[in-house]
């Protein structure tokens, strides 16, 4: 139980371009989720809390207009990349959490991997 | 302010060794969260362990063991008998009660196990 699945694994688009990155829960329901960002040899930063039916929460610093985060159904959250440059290039990893208290255990996508040329 | 601090960059064993990876954590909550997770060279995070602040016992699960300390702030993560498998990067983390869910990672181990 408790799986969570990221599309696509590894992107690579031109500058100026949107991205798109999937974010599902396969086997529970998922009230909140969340957006992390993380560099080579770095630990994750969080982006953002997303939350089903309302607006994210955006961490200090993330540009919301840039990062546009929906999460329209208990399932899915999706992270789009509008106007990708190349110091967008990232790891960005969701997270879920199968209880209805968003203190509960987060589970982790597999990550997908952003290059911007 | 909440702060995760792994303070090994890197750890490098040879196999069948036993490691700790240390976790110092800072909180004004007196209720909060501590997990660990594993991050294999593929990327995915997997969750370890989840421990909240009222609960100390300690905890084995097979080669894996953790040890909570309120009383220094440490949450250490002990593996026996390291094998090549556990080579991967570990996070601690923290969650607070009031802050919504939001984890709060340290920096990160990367334990290299060799044949």
């Amino acid at each position: 139980g408790a799986v969570v699945s990221q599309h696509p694994s590894r992107v690579i688009c031109k500058s100026g371009t949107s991205v798109k990155i999937e974010c599902r829960s396969l086997d529970f329901q998922a009230t909140t989720m969340f957006w992390y960002r993380q560099f080579p040899k770095k630990s994750l930063m969080l982006m953002a809390t997303s939350n089903e039916g309302s607006k994210a929460t955006y961490e200090q610093g993330v540009e919301k207009d840039k990062f546009l985060i929906n999460h329209a159904s208990l399932t899915l959250s999706t992270l789009t990349v509008t106007s990708a440059h190349p110091e967008d290039s990232s790891f960005y990893i969701c997270s879920a959490t199968q209880g209805g208290v968003s203190t509960d255990t987060q589970y982790f996508g597999p990550g997908t991997r952003l290059t911007v040329l | 302010a909440q702060k995760v601090t792994q303070a090994q960059t890197e750890i490098s064993v040879v196999e069948k060794e036993d490691v700790t990876l240390d976790c110092v954590y800072e909180t004004r909550d007196t209720t909060y969260y501590l997990f660990w997770y594993k991050q294999p060279p593929s990327g995915e995070l997997v969750f370890l362990i989840r421990r909240n602040s009222f609960d100390e016992q300690n905890e084995i699960s097979g080669r894996y063991s953790w040890n909570f300390q309120k009383s220094t702030s440490s949450f250490n993560f002990t593996i026996t008998a390291s094998q090549v498998v556990d080579s991967a990067v570990y996070f601690c983390a923290l969650s607070e009660n009031n802050q919504g869910g939001k984890l709060i990672f340290g920096q990160g181990t990367e334990l290299s196990v060799k044949p």
